[in-house]
């Protein structure tokens, strides 16, 4: 199985900042690596795929980079609304796998 | 617009069985992977099963191959996945997710809680 290693686990911030989290896979995707944002009692929602493209609604603050197994998703200017957990997710092989979630907190 | 909503949810006891639904409407059902992810109280987000949209090849998580056995109705819209000798660390909130074109999870139902406990 693709195990992907999140970091932090856990990420200080303030409104206005700009912030980079970062995922790295066991093996490489191909940039088949997707990131979402949870916010507490509610469903994931998707926010970038493909490694970099972003999906239709999401605000173009939020951008992702990287290929081969390591990737990253910066949120260029922090809103109150971004603050949530990030998870990246590989979908290149079964079995999906998650990374283990990233917590921004104000 | 695309929703997703899951049934079937509830408590069990260990070494049994539940049966969860979801129900999909606003895009054409057979033409999508439709997959099963969890989420342990507050615990990250687990993959566990996948299903194609026409040929019906699945796929599990190892933590449930075997146990789970996850299944689609392209007539009435709908996925269930059929969940047996139930363990503990079965609870979670198990969400029904859309799969897009190359596999990203595009929409996501509000989620079934089954909770395993004697």
């Amino acid at each position: 199985d693709i195990q992907m290693t999140q970091s932090p686990s856990t990420l200080s911030a303030s409104v206005g900042d700009r912030v980079t989290i970062t995922c790295r896979a066991s093996q490489t995707l191909s940039g088949w690596l997707a990131w979402y944002q949870q916010k507490p009692g509610k469903a994931p929602k998707l926010l970038i795929y493909k490694a970099s493209t972003l999906e239709s609604g999401v605000p173009s603050r939020f951008s992702g980079s990287g290929s081969g197994t390591e990737f990253s998703l910066t949120i260029s200017s922090l809103q109150p609304d971004d603050f949530a957990t990030y998870y990246c997710h590989q979908y290149s092989l079964y079995p999906y796998t998650f990374g283990q979630g990233t917590k921004l907190e104000i | 617009e695309v929703q997703l909503v899951e049934s079937g949810g509830g408590l069990v006891q260990p070494g049994g069985s539940l049966r969860l639904s979801c129900a999909a409407s606003g895009f054409t059902f057979s033409g999508n992977v439709m997959n099963w992810v969890r989420q342990a109280p507050g615990k990250g987000l687990e993959w566990v099963s996948a299903i194609s949209g026409l040929s019906g090849s699945s796929h599990y998580a190892a933590s449930v191959r075997g146990r789970f056995t996850i299944s689609r109705d392209n007539s009435m819209n709908t996925l269930s996945l059929e969940m047996s000798s139930l363990r503990v660390e079965d609870t979670a909130v198990y969400y029904c997710a859309k799969g897009a074109a190359r596999g990203q999870l595009d929409a996501w139902g509000q989620g079934a809680l089954v909770t395993v406990s004697a």
